[in-house]
C-alpha cells in the first residue's frame, strides 16, 4: 500500500492539452515536493509547498498543496513533448521521521 | 560535472553474488540518501547518512543489505548474495541538511544503478 496515492498511473495526450495529476494520502505532510525524471536520469525537484492551500506556478505548471496537507496536484497548460516523463510527489511527515514518502508516480506522454 | 554520480551505470549479476553500488555525492553535502525504484513504482528508501551521525537503517529491506560512507563522501551500498527480487534502479541522492521536504533542503539524485539479478 502506497503512503502516497497518484493518479492518474499513466497519461497520453496530444501536445497543446491540459492535464491534472493527483497526489492523495490519508497522513498530514509537513511539506510536498513533486519530481519529475526522464529515462536513465534521477528525479529532479521542481517545487516544494509547505501551507495549506499554496498554490505554486512554475511557467506552465501550477501546483496546489490542499488546504489540510494530505493531498497536492500538478496542473500543465498546454502541455509540450518536452513534457513527457514521470512525475512524482514525495511528502515529508513526523510520523515518517520527516523521511521523504514517494508516491509511484505518474507516466506523462505528451505527443506531437 | 558537480551532481551526484554513481557507477556503475548497469550491473548484470548471477543470484547468488555479491555486488557492490557506489555514490559520489555533491561536495559538501552532509546528507546523503540510498534508494530503490522497481519499474512501475515509487522510490522506496533505503538508508540514510548525515554527517558522524549514525546512519537511519530503518529501510533496508534484508539483512543482506548494507551500505557505508566513507570520510563523509563517498558511499557503497552491498547486497550479498543477490536476489531475483533485488532487481530494480538504486538511486543516491545528497542534500544539504538532514530534514528533507523542507524549502531548501533539496535532494540531488544521481542518474541512478540499474541492477539485474538472473
Amino acid at each position: 500500500t502506497q503512503l502516497l496515492e497518484q493518479s492518474p498511473q499513466f497519461l497520453s495526450i496530444q501536445e497543446g492539452e491540459n492535464l491534472t495529476v493527483y497526489c492523495n494520502s490519508s497522513s498530514v505532510f509537513s511539506s510536498l515536493q513533486w519530481y519529475r525524471q526522464e529515462p536513465g536520469e534521477g528525479p529532479v525537484l521542481l517545487v516544494t509547498v509547505v501551507t495549506g492551500g499554496e498554490v505554486k506556478k512554475l511557467k506552465r505548471l501550477t501546483f496546489q498543496f490542499g488546504d489540510a496537507r494530505k493531498d497536492s496536484s500538478l496542473h500543465i497548460t498546454a502541455a509540450q513533448p518536452g513534457d513527457t516523463g514521470l512525475y512524482l510527489c514525495a511528502g515529508a511527515a513526523m510520523e515518517y521521521g520527516n523521511k521523504l514518502v514517494f508516491g509511484a508516480g505518474t507516466i506523462l506522454r505528451v505527443k506531437s | 560535472g558537480a551532481g551526484v554520480s554513481q557507477s556503475p551505470s548497469n550491473k548484470v549479476t548471477e543470484k547468488g553474488k555479491d555486488v557492490e553500488l557506489r555514490c559520489d555525492p555533491i561536495s559538501g553535502h552532509t546528507a546523503l540518501y540510498w534508494y530503490r525504484q522497481r519499474l512501475g513504482q515509487g522510490l522506496e528508501f533505503l538508508i540514510y547518512f548525515q554527517g558522524n551521525s549514525a546512519p537511519d537503517k530503518s529501510g533496508l529491506p534484508s539483512d543482506r543489505f548494507s551500505a557505508e560512507r566513507t570520510g563523509g563522501s563517498v558511499s557503497t551500498l552491498t547486497i550479498q548474495r543477490t536476489q531475483q527480487e533485488d532487481s530494480a534502479v538504486y538511486l543516491c541522492a545528497s542534500s544539504l541538511a538532514r530534514t528533507s521536504g523542507q524549502t531548501g533542503n533539496e535532494q540531488f539524485f544521481g542518474p541512478g544503478t540499474r541492477l539485474t539479478v538472473l
